[in-house]
């Protein structure tokens, strides 16, 4: 079975303050790892994908795999940058379908 | 419209109702998905059609009836629901092969009485 865990529920950080969102998988194979972000009152949207290893509104997320991590970072905090965000794997699960496994997500408060 | 549509937007109904819920992609996308996402728990997806064929069912009570017509449409039909299928209900798509991405929906904010 596959498992994604943010452990924190909240995280506050001041404006142009570093941000580290944590995440951690559990899975058995090779893992595709995804975050996604939901603004307030914006429908849930991609971010970005470790395959791609892109830099996406100032984020990156590298996958760590002997660690079974794939934090999200951005140097500098901005006040949009305040919003709900999930990691996601996708893996095969038991039934041998590929799933998509979402964290119980993070909401991140960037204060001024 | 482009991108993924879900009406109505907002929902209130009594136990004893039946409503259905709409989605429609205009992405070309071959996968249609249900997920719920309420403030107690994490997104936890409901069930998966490709090919207008549904290919899983995560052990939704039956009182949730999905349909898929076409690969552009997606329903969710509710009947006799409880208290606690308060929540919004998302509707994505995606490409089969296209792992992990998913476009979603605005939602469909439900309110049982």
């Amino acid at each position: 079975a596959q498992r994604v865990t943010q452990p924190e529920k909240l995280l506050s950080v001041f404006k142009g303050a570093p941000v580290e969102l944590k995440c951690n998988y559990s899975y058995s194979g090779s893992p595709e790892l995804f975050w996604y972000v939901q603004y307030s009152r914006q429908r849930l949207q991609l971010l970005l994908r470790h395959i791609s290893r892109e830099s996406i509104k100032g984020f990156t997320a590298d996958l760590n795999k002997g660690e079974t991590s794939f934090h999200l970072k951005k140097p500098f905090a901005q006040e949009e940058d305040s919003a709900m965000y999930y990691c996601a794997l996708s893996g095969l699960s038991d039934t041998g379908r590929r799933a998509l496994t979402f964290g119980s997500g993070t909401r991140l408060q960037v204060q001024p | 419209e482009t991108g993924v549509t879900q009406t109505p937007r907002h929902l209130v109904m009594g136990m004893t109702n039946k409503k259905s819920l709409k989605c429609e992609q205009h992405l070309g996308h071959n996968a249609m998905y249900w997920y719920k996402q309420s403030a107690k728990k994490p997104l936890e997806l409901m069930f998966v059609y490709s090919l207008e064929e549904r290919v899983e069912n995560n052990s939704v009570p039956s009182r949730f009836s999905p349909e898929c017509p076409n690969s552009s449409h997606l329903f969710l039909h509710l009947h006799t629901l409880q208290p606690e299928d308060s929540a919004l209900y998302l509707c994505a798509s995606s490409q089969e092969d296209q792992r992990g991405t998913r476009f979603f929906g605005p939602g469909t904010r439900l309110t049982v009485l």
